[in-house]
């Protein structure tokens, strides 16, 4: 049981390029979420989802896609990367309604010059 | 809207020193509330919770008790190891309809030496 796996652990970008973080759970939960982690900004959410098929804005979803086309895949895309999207990106699931707790993957960092 | 506000670090303390890191909160209802560790190259691992006013959540030797009058979910730990410096989250959830999504604090960086 592997938990939350997310891949690369590490990526430099430059600015404009495109790329795709991939985040994978073995837990058969329903809920997944991307977070971006700042220095002294804490956690902040840039996109959800509830089921297989369905995503949502978080709180900085802009410069951000998702797509949730498997149960236990969440998949963050970034079309054209710029500065200010470098960050560590972590992803996170939860069992589903009425559940609180999450559980983290190790996070990506990813640097965008 | 809901926000989560922890002291400011970073925090330096001594081995076997008393740690105490500060959280308030606001939210309307009743939330949830938890701390968060993230230890070094590591993600975020749930540390303890507390899904009521005046309950008390404790896990390897932390403690934190959710005081609804004064909207607070301090962490404290009579006797920190070197082991412990990591970084650690407040976080709360309003529960009903919010899909699991929680609101975290800042993050306060505690650094233990020997």
């Amino acid at each position: 049981n592997a938990g939350v796996t997310q891949t690369p652990k590490f990526r430099v970008l430059k600015t404009g390029q495109s790329m795709t973080l991939l985040c994978a759970q073995d837990m058969n939960h329903e809920y997944m979420y991307w977070y971006r982690q700042d220095p002294g900004m804490g956690l902040r959410l840039i996109h959800y989802s509830v089921g297989e098929g369905t995503t949502a804005k978080g709180e900085v979803p802009d410069g951000y896609n998702v797509s949730r086309l498997k149960k236990q895949n969440f998949l963050l895309g970034l079309e054209s990367a710029a500065p200010s999207q470098t960050s560590v990106y972590f992803c996170a699931s939860s069992p589903g309604r009425n559940t609180d707790t999450q559980y983290f993957g190790p996070g990506t960092r990813l640097t965008v010059l | 809207g809901n926000s989560v506000t922890q002291m400011e670090g970073p925090v330096t303390l001594s081995e076997e020193a008393f740690l105490t890191i500060n959280c308030t909160y606001t939210a309307t209802g009743y939330p949830s509330l938890f701390w968060y560790v993230q230890y070094p190259g590591e993600g975020l691992q749930l540390l303890l919770k507390a899904t009521k006013a005046d309950d008390k959540g404790s896990n390897k030797g932390f403690e934190a008790t959710y005081r609804k009058e004064t909207t607070s979910f301090h962490l404290e730990k009579g006797s920190v190891q070197v082991s412990d410096s990591a970084v650690y989250f407040c976080a709360l959830y309003p529960g009903g309809t919010s899909y699991g999504k929680l609101t975290f604090g800042q993050g306060t960086i505690l650094t233990v030496h020997p």
